[in-house]
């Protein structure tokens, strides 16, 4: 069965470098996600993505994130500076397309991102 | 606004039902949906409710809305060590658009 994969399963880095997180969505999916869980807290929204360009962000989504589909299987989020607060657990998900009730969101495993 | 919430732990005996329970409070959430965490792993898709419906029945797991007082459960019949995980509820309000998550249930299943 089709799943979504994600690289590299822990990352630690030090604060104030770039990391680049990387999923390989479903195949014939077209929309791509990010949502981050802190410990302990509730898994968030970061952005959406559809047709090479953001649909939808949060407002955790700031300058320091960015994210591309550099070719036609990768997606990436990047974190430009990385702050303490940036430790959480990130996790990629992919939709099909086209509405219904039958049309979900399948996750990967995710990144667990330390920053120290 | 958007919030869900849920129970933080549950305590279950092996072949007894566990009832997870989710509350939500946008009204205009469409489809709700739970979702398992084992651990190490990523979230999957158990089951999901239109917000049209009252129940949906799929094999062990039974969900339940009621809108009024936008309240969703999940229940799980004949309970297996398998079973121990986190449970989260999601909403949504347009398929494609974000999920909303709660906190998440943490199932332990004694045998």
């Amino acid at each position: 069965e089709p799943e979504v994969t994600q690289t590299p399963s822990h990352q630690v880095t030090q604060m104030g470098q770039e990391v680049i997180l990387r999923c390989v969505p479903i195949s014939n999916h077209l929309y791509f996600y990010w949502y981050r869980q802190i410990l302990g807290q509730k898994v968030e929204f970061l952005v959406s993505f559809y047709n090479n360009e953001i649909s939808e962000k949060s407002e955790i989504f700031d300058d320091q994130f960015s994210v591309e589909r550099p070719d036609g299987s990768n997606f990436t989020l990047k974190i430009r500076s990385t702050k303490l607060e940036d430790s959480a657990m990130y996790f990629c998900a992919s939709r099909k397309l086209a509405g219904g009730y039958t049309d979900t969101q399948y996750f990967g495993p995710g990144t667990r991102l330390t920053v120290l | 606004g958007e919030d869900v919430e849920q129970s933080l732990f549950l305590s279950v005996r092996e072949g007894d039902s566990s009832v997870i329970n989710c509350t939500y409070t946008d009204s205009s959430s469409t489809y709700l949906y739970w979702y398992k965490q084992e651990p190490g792993a990523g979230l999957q898709l158990l089951t999901y409710i239109f917000s049209n419906m009252d129940m949906k029945q799929d094999q062990r797991l039974t969900v339940l809305l009621n809108k009024k007082d936008k309240h969703l459960s999940l229940r799980i019949a004949d309970t297996q060590t398998g079973d121990s995980a986190i449970y989260f509820c999601a909403e949504v309000k347009a398929a494609g658009n974000k999920l909303t998550f709660g906190g998440g249930t943490r199932v332990l299943v004694k045998p």
